[in-house]
């Protein structure tokens, strides 16, 4: 089956800085790979997603790269706030079969210092 | 709100008890899952039903029986469970495609303690 794995497991920067985090998957068919951010004591929630035909995709500070020879793909937060501070999860989606499952990735959790 | 609803928020149980979580989503998904999340692991995908049919069980004990009565409902029967089965059982939906997922939309969660 599917493996997600992430990378790191927590990560400070300061305000103002760039933050990446990476993940990896085990199976190449996977094709959708979307990001979450669960702030501490809430749901997670969609911050952005891709598709195994895009190599890249932005929206305002955040972007995600997709590697699909790799089999990675990465999370990009520019000029980072404190309210970017969260736990970020990655996931990877398999199409097809039955249906398709989100195998999420360990989590980082990420702390901006004002 | 993200239009799926979990009930109770919070559970207290002992290991002898039998209790059931409930989700609820009113966004016309016809994909439902039931996510475990624990400092050891995260985010445990546990079952994901697709037009309340059962199509993944990820390992899970028997402890754990979930039901699917319609397309808007989701339950997680527990009983006898264990200390470590303390954790937030996260509910989760999503229109499922044959091009590929769409967005996973979350419940709050029910923070269950095994007492």
């Amino acid at each position: 089956g599917e493996n997600v794995e992430q990378h790191p497991s927590t990560l400070s920067v300061q305000e103002g800085d760039s933050a990446v985090i990476k993940c990896t998957y085990s199976d190449s068919a996977s094709n959708y790979f979307p990001w979450y951010k669960q702030e501490l004591g809430k749901r997670p929630q969609l911050i952005i997603d891709i598709r195994s035909n895009v190599g890249e995709k932005k929206d305002q500070r955040i972007a995600v790269t997709l590697n699909k020879t790799a089999k990675h793909f990465s999370l990009h937060i520019t000029e980072t706030q404190p309210e970017d501070s969260a736990v970020y999860f990655c996931a990877a989606s398999i199409t097809g079969g039955a249906t398709n499952k989100l195998i999420f990735g360990t989590g980082t959790l990420l702390a901006v210092q004002p | 709100e993200t239009g799926v609803t979990q009930t109770p928020r919070h559970l207290v149980m002992g290991m002898t008890n039998k209790k059931s979580l409930k989700c609820e989503q009113h966004l016309g998904h016809n994909a439902m899952y039931w996510y475990k999340q624990s400092a050891k692991k995260p985010l445990e995908l546990m079952f994901v039903y697709s037009l309340e049919e059962r199509v993944e069980n990820n390992s899970v004990p028997s402890r754990f029986s979930p039901e699917c009565p319609n397309s808007s409902h989701l339950f997680l029967h527990l009983h006898t469970l264990q200390p470590e089965d303390s954790a937030l059982y996260l509910c989760a939906s999503s229109q499922d495609q044959q091009w590929g997922n769409t967005e996973a939309f979350f419940g709050q969660g029910t923070r269950l303690t095994v007492v």
